[in-house]
């Protein structure tokens, strides 16, 4: 059965540095979503990605995070500047959408545990 | 605001006793929900969703959820809970962006 993949599974980095988190989604989705879940909080939307471009982000999604599909199969996170408070679960999610119904079920990846120190 | 409501943050249940998990939303349109589960070291897996119809869906493993739009409430049951039944469960509403519960995480006692 497909699956979305992440990595890597474990990202430490130093407070201040660029991280990129990466994604392979299921190959026919057409959706991509990026969510994260600081320890002990809720899983919390972050940005929505269709077409080669954001559909939605959060208030969360400020300058310092964008994303990209640099391929046909990759779609990426990066955090430019990282802060402590960052330090969280990553999960990227995709989804079909047929007819631009946005009730598709999202996939979700096992996700990229962030620790900034 | 949309949002939703898991009013219990752990439970404990025994080996083959019946099983049910509280969730409560607050969303402005029609309702799209998800109850979701996480294993330890593991992604979210989809349980089950309901959009429209019948209002009890039946998901993988056992599980199923009654929508009560009076109520406004999406709860999982299982009739009989086994011990791999064990991680978090998350509720969730929405149409593209999900907005998540706080998670359930299900103890089961041999």
């Amino acid at each position: 059965e497909p699956e979305v993949t992440q990595t890597p599974s474990h990202q430490v980095t130093q407070m201040g540095q660029e991280v990129i988190l990466r994604c392979v989604p299921i190959s026919n989705h057409l959706y991509f979503y990026w969510y994260r879940q600081i320890l002990g909080q809720k899983v919390e939307f972050l940005v929505s990605f269709y077409n080669n471009e954001i559909s939605e982000k959060s208030e969360i999604f400020d300058d310092q995070f964008s994303v990209e599909r640099p391929d046909g199969s990759n779609f990426t996170l990066k955090i430019r500047s990282t802060k402590l408070e960052d330090s969280a679960m990553y999960f990227c999610a995709s989804s079909w959408h047929q007819d631009g119904i946005l009730t598709d079920t999202q996939y979700f990846g096992p996700g990229t545990r962030l620790t900034v120190l | 605001a949309q949002s939703v409501t898991q009013p219990d943050i752990h439970i404990t249940v025994s080996e083959g006793a019946s099983l049910e998990l509280r969730c409560n939303y607050s969303y402005g349109a029609t309702p799209y929900l998800f109850w979701y589960v996480q294993s330890p070291g593991q992604g979210l897996q989809l349980l089950l969703k309901y959009f429209s119809g019948d209002t009890l869906v039946q998901g993988i493993k056992g599980f199923e959820a009654e929508f009560k739009r009076s109520q406004s409430s999406f709860n999982l049951r299982k009739p009989s809970v086994h011990w791999s039944d064990a991680a978090e469960y998350f509720c969730a509403v929405g149409g593209g962006k999900l907005i998540f519960g706080q998670g359930t995480e299900l103890s089961v006692k041999p």
